[in-house]
């Protein structure tokens, strides 16, 4: 299964950049890198995936390396409710299920 | 479109007691998966369906936990008997096929034992 590396806690002020980043050197070439985040006392919710190029969607931009080995999550202006914890995830061998660890944990201030 | 629903939203019992959770995804999603989230952890799956049919049981603690999807549409699970490690939030999720992303994910269930 794929494994992940990330800080387990990432402080950001109100309307900066919050830069997510995210150690994943065990997964393989063809494996997508997904990003959900849970905000306190709800399900994890997606974020955005990528494969090899950049990705953005309305809510984050994805940066990942030319190794595959690490990537970044940006949220370009960074919300209160934006606080939660941030997932960088790999599927497990079968490629059906996530693989979640103990995330970062963001904390948006005013 | 409706969201994955869950209940109860929490639940405290006694060890040694059994207590059930159930689940209904998102309307025309054939997959379904149940997560247990301990705190402070990200969520572990404890098993995946397909329609009616289990596709990965593996980290279901089979002496205590069972879960069943019997016309593949809501799924229940229950813990019998439950003990003190199995505090935890149990999150439902859902996709149309299994592998597919996003997955969908309900609030959960908060369960405590005293």
């Amino acid at each position: 299964d794929a494994k992940t590396t990330q800080p387990t806690s990432m402080d950001c002020a109100e309307g900066r950049a919050a830069n997510l980043p995210c150690n994943h050197s065990t997964i393989s070439g063809n494996e997508y890198v997904y990003w959900y985040r849970q905000i306190h006392s709800q399900g994890p919710q997606y974020i955005i995936h990528g494969l090899k190029n950049n990705e953005t969607n309305e809510m984050a931009s994805l940066i990942i390396t030319e190794d595959r080995k690490s990537s970044t999550l940006i949220l370009p202006h960074a919300t209160l409710r934006d606080t939660a914890v941030y997932y960088c995830i790999g599927l497990n061998q079968a490629g059906t299920a996530l693989i979640f660890g103990k995330g970062t944990t963001l904390s948006v201030s005013s | 479109e409706a969201g994955v629903a869950q209940s109860p939203r929490y639940k405290i019992i006694e060890k040694r007691q059994s207590v059930a959770f159930w689940c209904n995804p998102i309307s025309g999603h054939a997959t379904l998966y149940w997560y247990q989230q301990i705190l402070g952890q990200g969520p572990k799956l404890l098993i995946q369906f397909q329609n009616n049919g289990v596709v990965d049981d593996s980290q279901l603690p089979k002496d205590r936990f069972s879960a069943e999807r019997l016309k593949g549409v809501d799924s229940t699970l229950k813990i019998q008997p439950a003990k003190l490690e199995d505090s935890a939030v149990y999150l439902c999720a859902s996709s149309p096929h299994p592998g597919d992303q996003p997955q969908h994910f309900g609030d959960g269930t908060r369960l405590s034992i005293l």
